[in-house]
């Protein structure tokens, strides 16, 4: 069963706040993923690891930074949430080659008031 | 990159009607998924089908690798098929997916 967690599940914070949005997985899974997506619209990648220690950008250049200290763990955090950051965020995490089949979270619904 | 094309972009159906929908792709994939994504934003696995046929219940998916298409089926739709659909695939260097943008269906009872 594959299990993947995302917390919090909605989010409501002012502007200028420091956020972290946590995403864990227990599958051991080294490949992991956060997405941006806003309501209605294709999903953007915005950060990637390949394993504990590696981070990479997406596709969407983005605000939030991210780190991967722990395999199991890839939280995203913004220093200053601003109103452009309300967004939905997914985390995935995907099977090792040849199999590469991803999972995803259940989502983070950001609001910055 | 590769391109990801998904058709239609808008279905709306009948319940109990069928329903095909198509994800062209640009490139050579060694990864391709469907997913369902609900209501509530959370993206569902339906297949994991780089080639080949699978079903699952009202569900079926063929991805044909070297025309460079795949196909979702959904037979006696239900309203709880209501949502996004999304193809994502994988090339082989990549090391990251390719969403395409989606096809919303709706089914009304």
């Amino acid at each position: 069963e594959a299990d993947i967690y995302q917390t919090p599940r909605y989010l409501v914070i002012g502007t200028g706040k420091k956020i972290t949005l946590e995403c864990s997985q227990t599958m051991g899974h080294d490949k992991m993923y956060w997405y941006q997506q806003d309501p209605g619209m294709e999903l953007h990648l915005i950060h990637y690891s390949y394993g504990v220690n590696s981070t990479e950008k997406g596709d969407l250049s983005s605000e939030s930074t991210v780190s991967r200290i722990r395999t199991e763990h890839f939280p995203l955090t913004l220093e200053s949430a601003r109103p452009s950051h309300t967004s939905q965020y997914l985390c995935a995490s995907s099977e090792p080659p040849p199999n590469t089949e991803a999972f995803f979270g259940q989502g983070t619904r950001l609001t910055v008031v | 990159g590769i391109q990801v094309e998904q058709s239609p972009p808008d279905l709306i159906l009948q319940e109990g009607a069928n329903s095909t929908l198509r994800c062209n792709f640009s490139d050579s994939v060694n990864n391709l998924q469907w997913f369902h994504q609900n209501p509530w934003g959370q993206l569902i696995n339906l297949f994991y089908i780089p080639s080949g046929t699978k079903q699952n219940g009202r569900l079926s998916a063929t991805t044909v690798a070297t025309e460079r298409y795949s196909l979702l089926y959904i037979s006696s739709s239900q309203t709880t098929d209501s949502g996004v659909y999304f193809c994502a695939v994988e090339t082989a260097n990549a090391g990251k997916s390719t969403f395409g943008d989606g096809t919303t269906l709706t089914v009304k009872p």
